[in-house]
């Protein structure tokens, strides 16, 4: 158990409809990381938080959004999904070090039908 | 364009056989590690390499950090197929903010 909690674990959606997938970071960590995860594309990087701001940004579609709360739990939104958003969607979270490490959870399976 | 780039991208072989995994960037990373992926399941950290050419074991596994701290390569001796998974290398680039980057992966598939 990495200690970071997502939920939920699966979810089947329609085209063209809006969800949002949670995430509870490791007690004590300040940054959350969100990655999705396809069979062609591996593990790619979509955004960052640290304590409630934005810190780094990948290849987070306009139609992809994320904010982290003041209790540091992390929401990512998906909007106007398309099939190609089917995916497996991670959230991970790190202490602050100079080393990074990343915690990951169990992840989200998203189905767009 | 991947910034790591992983090979052999599938790997299946004979329990006791031994392998190696490589990680490859023309980058420069503060730190490298390596995580261990099981179906259903989010990354898990085996080993992080910080310093140019170093050389970390965990049990059957070696791990070591190129000298230029661009590449790395993992080691399996005598695999067992509880070594069955997804190898992943990332690394701490820290050109694009501390941006965390992964691999392209490697499958392994360990048959008894």
């Amino acid at each position: 158990d990495s200690g970071v909690t997502q939920t939920p674990k699966h979810l089947i959606t329609a085209t063209g409809q809006r969800v949002t997938l949670r995430c509870s970071p490791r007690s004590g960590d300040l940054s959350v990381y969100w990655y999705q995860q396809s069979l062609d594309q591996g593990l790619q990087f979509l955004i960052q938080y640290y304590n409630g701001e934005e810190r780094a940004k990948g290849n987070i579609l306009e139609r992809f959004s994320a904010q982290q709360f003041p209790d540091l739990h992390s929401e990512l939104n998906l909007s106007s999904l398309e099939l190609g958003d089917s995916a497996l969607y991670f959230c991970a979270s790190s202490a602050t070090s100079s080393l990074l490490v990343l915690f990951f959870g169990q992840g989200t399976r998203l189905t767009v039908v | 364009t991947q910034l790591l780039e992983q090979s052999p991208q599938f790997l299946s072989i004979q329990e006791g056989e031994n392998l190696t995994v490589y990680c490859n960037s023309s980058s420069v990373f503060s730190s490298l590690q390596w995580y261990r992926q099981e179906p259903g399941e989010g990354p898990v950290l085996l080993v992080t390499v910080v310093t140019g050419g170093e050389v970390k074991k965990l049990k059957r596994l070696t791990f070591q950090f190129g000298d230029a701290r661009k590449d790395s390569s993992l080691h399996i001796t005598a695999a067992q197929p509880g070594d069955t998974g997804l190898y992943l290398c990332a690394g701490d680039h820290r050109d694009t903010g501390n941006q965390f980057y992964f691999g392209t992966g490697t499958s392994l598939t360990v048959i008894p």
